[in-house]
């Protein structure tokens, strides 16, 4: 089935560094949206991207949509302590019954102040 | 607008006791509806889906059960829970592509 893979798992930087995870699907997606989940919280909606090479910005927030649109990036540039949280990616395939998100495996950021 | 609630937030249970589990959404027609299991520090299981009243699509084969007896409602269900049954239970619903999730119900079987 359907697979969508994130790297790293977890990453610790020192505030005001940069941060990067890595999104990557075995099939191409229709769309791709990212998430954010903060510490005993529940998901919360980020961005969509819809087209082949798609980039977004949000603040400091940096999202891309790759050309084949099977991966996604999100980048930090600068990170803060309220950036803390796990990052998902989840991808989806238009068809079906219904429209399923496949979310990602996760990437957890730690901020040192 | 539209609201999500589910309930709830915490939960402690012995094996073999029975689950309920409620979500209802407020302000949409004829969502689809989700539950998500997390385990600790994992990601987002899809457990159970729904596109309307009655229907519903298992996604993997497990201990638990899903109704949805009116259009904006959708319960997640256990005869007996085991111990693996523990973790954080989201749902869920989306309007054509983003899904919003509910608070979560952290669930503990002891």
């Amino acid at each position: 089935g359907q697979q969508v893979m994130q790297i790293p798992q977890y990453q610790h930087v020192q505030e005001g560094e940069d941060f990067t995870t890595y999104c990557n699907s075995s099939t191409t997606l229709s769309n791709i949206q990212w998430y954010k989940q903060r510490p005993g919280g529940h998901p919360v909606f980020l961005i969509q991207l819809v087209k082949s090479g798609e980039v977004k910005k949000q603040k400091r927030l940096t999202f891309q949509f790759g050309e084949a649109k099977k991966n996604s990036s999100l980048h930090i540039t600068a990170t803060q302590t309220t950036d803390v949280g796990t990052y998902f990616c989840a991808g989806m395939n238009y068809g079906g019954a219904t429209n399923k998100l496949i979310f990602g495996t996760g990437t957890l950021l730690a901020v040192q102040p | 607008s539209q609201t999500i609630h589910q309930w709830p937030a915490t939960l402690v249970q012995p094996v073999g006791s029975p689950l309920s589990l409620e979500c209802t959404v407020e302000g949409t027609s004829n969502p689809n509806l989700y539950w998500y299991r997390q385990a600790a520090g994992r990601g987002l299981q899809l457990l159970f889906y729904s596109v309307g009243i009655g229907q519903i699509s298992s996604e993997v084969p497990q201990n638990l059960s899903a109704s949805r007896p009116q259009d904006r409602q959708f319960i997640l269900s256990s005869k007996k829970l085991l111990l693996s049954d523990s973790g954080f239970y989201l749902c869920a619903w989306s309007e054509v592509t983003v899904t919003f999730f509910g608070q979560g119900t952290r669930l503990t079987v002891v």
